[in-house]
């Protein structure tokens, strides 16, 4: 069974650059969640989607947005991107029901210069 | 005060010896709690979860689970080198819709030979 997978792996933009991070979760989840990781801050919560509908949102500004398709896939965006956006993009899938814990991709590491 | 805390660490213990690890919650309405491992460099693995009072057992790894005192351990028996890593406490809340996971920072676990 193929695990969540994340593309790109690694990512350099400039700043005010914007950019789109790609999830698609285990065959079968409905539910894609979205975590930013920093060394200071540790795994941030950005938003979760479930049925193409967010039903969570973490407390990031609004130039983080996301989206998710009818086949589950996940995409994650980042305008007018900041130094401070540079961060490990955590994206995890999990069964319906909400009760189980996360399968994390592997990540997109983001560099902002 | 944080949703979740642990002590950020690092535990160092002898190979051999018990692994003891502390997250605190500060949601009463939790109901679901997961420890994940991170290896650095490498996205989060989950290795145990637990719903109820008590302790459940799986091979090494002992969650215990008290939450009129708020508080979710994991001990790792026969600590190994490989057990070297970040371990992550995550909670489930019933105050947020869906499958919302809150981390804690995470505790640095140094196995010595």
């Amino acid at each position: 069974k193929a695990g969540v997978t994340q593309t790109p792996r690694y990512l350099i933009k400039t700043r005010g650059q914007q950019v789109t991070l790609s999830c698609s979760p285990i065959s079968g989840h409905r539910s894609v969640s979205w975590y930013q990781q920093t060394p200071g801050q540790g795994l941030q919560f950005l938003f979760e989607y479930f049925s193409e509908t967010q039903r969570n949102k973490g407390n990031f500004p609004g130039r983080f947005s996301g989206r998710q398709f009818s086949n589950s896939r996940s995409e994650m965006n980042v305008s007018t991107l900041e130094l401070g956006d540079s961060a490990l993009y955590l994206c995890a899938s999990s069964p319906e029901g909400g009760a189980s814990g996360y399968t994390f991709g592997s990540g997109t590491r983001l560099t902002v210069v | 005060q944080k949703e979740v805390e642990q002590n950020s660490g690092p535990l160092s213990v002898p190979e051999g010896a018990i692994a003891s690890l502390n997250c605190t919650y500060s949601d009463r309405g939790s109901q679901s709690f997961f420890w994940y491992r991170q290896y650095s460099g490498k996205s989060p693995e989950l290795i145990m979860s637990i719903y109820s009072n008590g302790d459940k057992e799986d091979g090494r790894f002992t969650a215990q689970l008290n939450k009129a005192s708020q508080y979710v351990s994991l001990l790792i028996r026969d600590s190994q080198p490989s057990d070297s890593a970040t371990y992550l406490c995550a909670v489930r809340s019933l105050k947020a819709a869906g499958n919302k996971l809150t981390f804690g920072g995470g505790t640095r676990v140094l196995v010595k030979p």
